[in-house]
């Protein structure tokens, strides 16, 4: 398996874009996360799913922020309007075991937002 | 929300000598598991504890986890250069049915050749 996978790697956007991130869970895993990581609040997690369904979204920062998981394959991390408190690395993780089990991350999303 | 306390934030060690982060909850956990972390990469997990008292070796380090559950640390013998990286622990807790897992603080490891 090709583990997880993230798109972009990078991202330069403008403050006020609209900004998309990808991720593909590894075949099989039933939770996916979404974590973020800044120098100034370290690793957030931001939402996680199972099955497909949202389960927290606590940490989800504000409305700006949107994630979705339409199938068992494939999320997406969506800001609108992004703001340049926003940079930072988005981390995608999958697992079987859900939050006892061990995460498996993609190599991260940097967005830069100017 | 819970917290995990990690420290030291950093440390730096000439190579050749032991090193040891510590992890801190003021809630019982579910589990601990820990992560490193290199430099521009990221999370890899190293490994799981679960039962109150666990020690577990995966060659130079050493994994331990409190008798009350609260607690944790990794013990690196004899640094190398390629333990260079930030290592986090990962608490679960236990909240309303669902299981939540949250990173520490991490602690930035520099080794000195």
């Amino acid at each position: 398996d090709a583990g997880v996978i993230q798109s972009p790697r990078h991202e330069v956007t403008e403050m006020g874009q609209e900004v998309t991130l990808r991720c593909k869970p590894i075949s099989g895993h039933d939770y996916l996360f979404w974590y973020r990581q800044t120098m100034m609040r370290g690793l957030e997690l931001l939402i996680y799913f199972n099955n497909n369904v949202p389960i927290d979204d606590s940490g989800m920062p504000e409305d700006r922020f949107s994630a979705k998981m339409p199938n068992a394959s494939f999320s997406t991390l969506k800001i609108q309007p992004s703001e340049p408190r926003d940079s930072a690395v988005y981390f995608c993780a999958s697992s079987l075991l859900g939050d006892t089990g061990e995460l498996f991350f993609g190599e991260g999303s940097r967005l830069t937002v100017l | 929300g819970q917290q995990v306390m990690q420290i030291p934030q950093y440390q730096h060690v000439q190579e050749g000598e032991d090193f040891t982060t510590y992890c801190n909850s003021s809630t019982t956990l579910s589990n601990i598991q820990w992560y490193k972390q290199r430099p521009g990469g990221h999370p890899v997990f190293l490994i799981q504890l679960v039962k109150s008292g666990e020690v577990k070796k995966q060659k130079r380090l050493t994994f331990q986890f409190g008798e009350a559950k609260k607690n944790s640390s990794l013990h690196i013998t004899a640094t190398q250069t390629t333990d260079v990286g930030t290592y986090f622990c990962a608490a679960t807790f236990t909240t309303g049915g669902y299981q939540k897992v949250t990173f520490g603080t991490g602690t930035k490891l520099q080794v000195i050749p």
